[in-house]
């Protein structure tokens, strides 16, 4: 059975840095994309970016390229999502989730099927 | 352009049919996907590939895409699809970065 395990909810201070994680079991963690989606409180659903476990290669939106940094270690079966410095702007929900690809008369089309429980990041003086 | 709009809010009676439509200039040429979010929840899949339905999703939901538009239609409607719903797409990008909708809050009483 495909779970995404994420880790708990975080409360920081602005300025303060910050790497959740999500934890894949029950497929073969190199061989899709995992990606990650804000929800900020009473929001919709933002596109983050995401990763290939298998050489790393990884995608941002514009919205949070140099915002955030996305990586994953194989070894360990584990996507993380990470800031530097949070902002107060930064308090939402984080979902991870994996992305199998559909082929379409563009090329392919990468979508989100399994879902992480989500990780609740308060950032707060 | 990217973007993909649904309309804010759509309310039904309980066994009446509920439609949401998602608008983008990139559907004719790319999939839309629909994803179903109860209150406190994580996203769920409802709709994949415009109109497939995943293993374990009632009947009720279905999909269609024609031209720029996308439809995700539940055939009488029960209370516990009250929720938000989310189209999704991909960009024009070439780096298949995901698009969502801003959401469609589905009230049934």
């Amino acid at each position: 059975e495909v779970q995404l395990v994420q880790s708990g909810a975080e409360v920081k201070k602005p300025g303060e840095s910050l790497k959740i994680s999500c934890k894949a079991f029950g497929y073969n963690f190199t061989t899709y994309w995992i990606g990650w989606v804000r929800q900020m409180p009473g929001k919709g659903l933002e596109w983050m970016g995401m990763i290939y476990p298998g050489d790393s290669d990884t995608r941002y939106s514009p919205s949070f390229q140099g915002q955030v940094t996305i990586s994953a270690d194989k070894s360990i079966n584990s996507a993380s999502l990470q800031w530097s410095s949070l902002k107060a702007s930064d308090t939402a929900i984080y979902y991870c989730a994996r992305l199998p690809f559909v082929v379409v008369v563009a090329g392919t089309q990468y979508y989100f099927d399994y879902w992480g429980q989500g990780t609740l990041v308060t950032v707060s003086s | 352009s990217s973007e993909l709009t649904q309309p804010p809010s759509v309310s039904v009676s309980p066994g009446q049919t509920a439609r949401i439509t998602c608008s983008g200039d990139g559907l004719p040429k790319k999939f839309a996907f629909w994803y179903q979010q109860k209150s406190g929840q994580a996203p769920v899949l409802v709709i994949y590939e415009d109109y497939k339905r995943p293993s374990g999703i009632p009947e009720r939901f279905s999909g269609s895409s024609s031209g720029t538009v996308a439809t995700l239609t539940i055939s009488g409607a029960r209370v516990e699809d009250e929720a938000d719903y989310y189209c999704y797409s991909t960009d024009n990008s070439g780096d298949n970065r995901g698009v969502f909708g801003g959401g469609t809050k589905l009230t049934v009483l």
